[in-house]
């Protein structure tokens, strides 16, 4: 069971580089995320898609774009890499939105540790 | 506005001890709530959830955690403790208001085991 997969594992990038985290699911979810996980302040959403053909922005979403290229697929792009978006980004997935009835249980993937140096 | 607050950064108990990690929310109507367990290197694994109804709620690896209302309050508990929990542990809370909603997470508690 793959379950929620990211690519790659690890990444440095320089500053001003650009790059594209992938994220792929295999339980037929309707819900994708990518979090930010720092030292001292849990993991912070910075993008949500409910469900295909849509996305939103959560609590820091600056500096980055998303894609939810198809049910099963969610990318996370940082056009101009920064120090501030060193940081491990967890992409999870859950059949419903929290708040929604259904499975609001969210999967996450093992991890991207990113430095921007 | 909503937010999960983790008071203990860090938690060191001796293997076979009795374990409690605290997690208070601030929300304006019945939250659902989740603990989740991170092993270093890895992805975050669901230890439990709290939707509705009883309110003392059984997970996987032993761990319990109860819902107190009165209190703003879902602490995770296990009676003995393993080598193999010692991990980061974080509480979240999924709000209900309308709209498609997201989870938040609090600063998480480390854990040490001492044998």
């Amino acid at each position: 069971n793959a379950g929620v997969t990211q690519t790659p594992k690890f990444q440095v990038l320089k500053t001003g580089q650009s790059m594209t985290l992938q994220c792929a699911q295999d339980m037929n979810h309707n819900s994708m995320y990518w979090y930010r996980q720092d030292p001292g302040m849990g993991l912070r959403l910075i993008y949500y898609s409910a469900s295909e053909g849509t996305t939103d922005k959560g609590e820091v979403p600056n500096g980055y774009n998303v894609s939810r290229l198809n049910k099963r697929e969610f990318s996370l792009r940082l056009e101009s890499a920064a120090p501030s978006q060193t940081s491990v980004y967890f992409c999870a997935s859950s059949e419903a939105p929290p708040g929604r009835s259904g499975n609001t249980e969210a999967f996450f993937g093992q991890g991207t540790r990113l430095t921007v140096v | 506005a909503q937010s999960v607050t983790q008071p203990d950064i860090h938690i060191t108990v001796s293997e076979g001890a009795s374990l409690e990690l605290r997690c208070n929310y601030s929300y304006g109507a019945t939250p659902y709530l989740f603990w989740y367990v991170q092993s270093p290197g890895q992805g975050l694994q669901l230890l439990l959830k709290y939707f509705s109804g009883d309110t003392l709620v059984q997970g996987i690896k032993g761990f319990e955690a109860e819902f107190k209302r009165s209190q703003s309050s879902f602490n995770l508990r296990k009676p003995s403790v393993h080598w193999s929990d010692a991990a980061e542990y974080f509480c979240a809370v999924g709000p209900v208001s309308g709209g498609y909603n997201k989870l938040i997470f609090g600063a998480g508690t480390r854990l040490a085991v001492h044998p």
